[in-house]
């Protein structure tokens, strides 16, 4: 399986600023997404993290609010941007290895609360 | 576009005792690949089973199995001798099995509990 490490775990965040996340992956993979969990809800695709092009966004998420970088095949960082109370969610990377298409590995996730 | 539904949002077993966990998806595919995924307080997502649609069998991971019945579009996941550990929140999940598509879609889940 792969180990994905997300960092920061959790993070209490000002109105208005801005917050990246990281997710590094202990091995090469060949997609990688960013989903967001609301309080008691499921997860939704915020967009897909391509390597060496633009993400690709799902209906109701913009670059301008989630910009989203993936340097290489191990790394992606997701950020927050000019956030509300209503950013205020979990956030969790997801991989998916080369060769074991059939599979998706997640990070322990970003708990954040925006005051 | 595909949903899963998942029609029970709390379910409560006794420890020891067996419960099954109901899903039902819709989609126009054909070759699919369905999910259990299991979240602990601790968030994080843990792949429970997975099951190819073009398999008859339905796949088996210890004390987890699944009931497939592809023709209803349902996707039950039954627990043998529930552990306390076992308590958490379930997702169903489907991804298409076509080329390039990986993200899943994911059911609003199944708050599981553990009696002792």
């Amino acid at each position: 399986s792969a180990v994905i490490s997300q960092k920061p775990s959790r993070d209490i965040c000002q109105r208005g600023t801005s917050l990246t996340i990281q997710c590094q992956v202990d091995s090469q993979v060949t997609m990688m997404f960013w989903y967001r969990q609301q309080p008691g809800q499921s997860l939704t695709l915020i967009a897909t993290a391509n390597q060496g092009s633009e993400a690709t966004y799902e209906s109701g998420f913009v670059i301008d609010k989630f910009p989203i970088s993936r340097p290489n095949l191990t790394f992606s960082t997701l950020t927050v941007s000019n956030m509300s109370p209503e950013d205020s969610s979990i956030y969790l990377c997801s991989a998916t290895p080369r060769g074991r298409n059939t599979e998706a590995f997640f990070g322990q996730g970003t708990r954040l609360t925006v005051v | 576009a595909q949903t899963v539904t998942q029609s029970q949002p709390e379910m409560s077993v006794q420890e020891a005792e067996t419960v099954t966990l109901s899903c039902t998806y819709d989609t126009s595919e054909s070759d699919y690949y369905l999910f259990w995924y299991k979240q602990p307080p601790s968030r994080q997502m843990i792949l429970v089973i997975r099951q190819e649609a073009y398999k008859q069998q339905n796949a088996t991971e210890n004390r987890f199995s699944v009931n497939f019945q592809k023709a209803a579009k349902s996707f039950s996941l039954k627990i043998s001798d529930s552990q306390l550990g076992d308590a958490a929140m379930y997702f169903c999940a489907y991804r298409y099995s076509g080329a390039g598509s990986y993200q899943l879609t994911f059911g609003k889940g199944t708050k599981l509990s553990v009696i002792p």
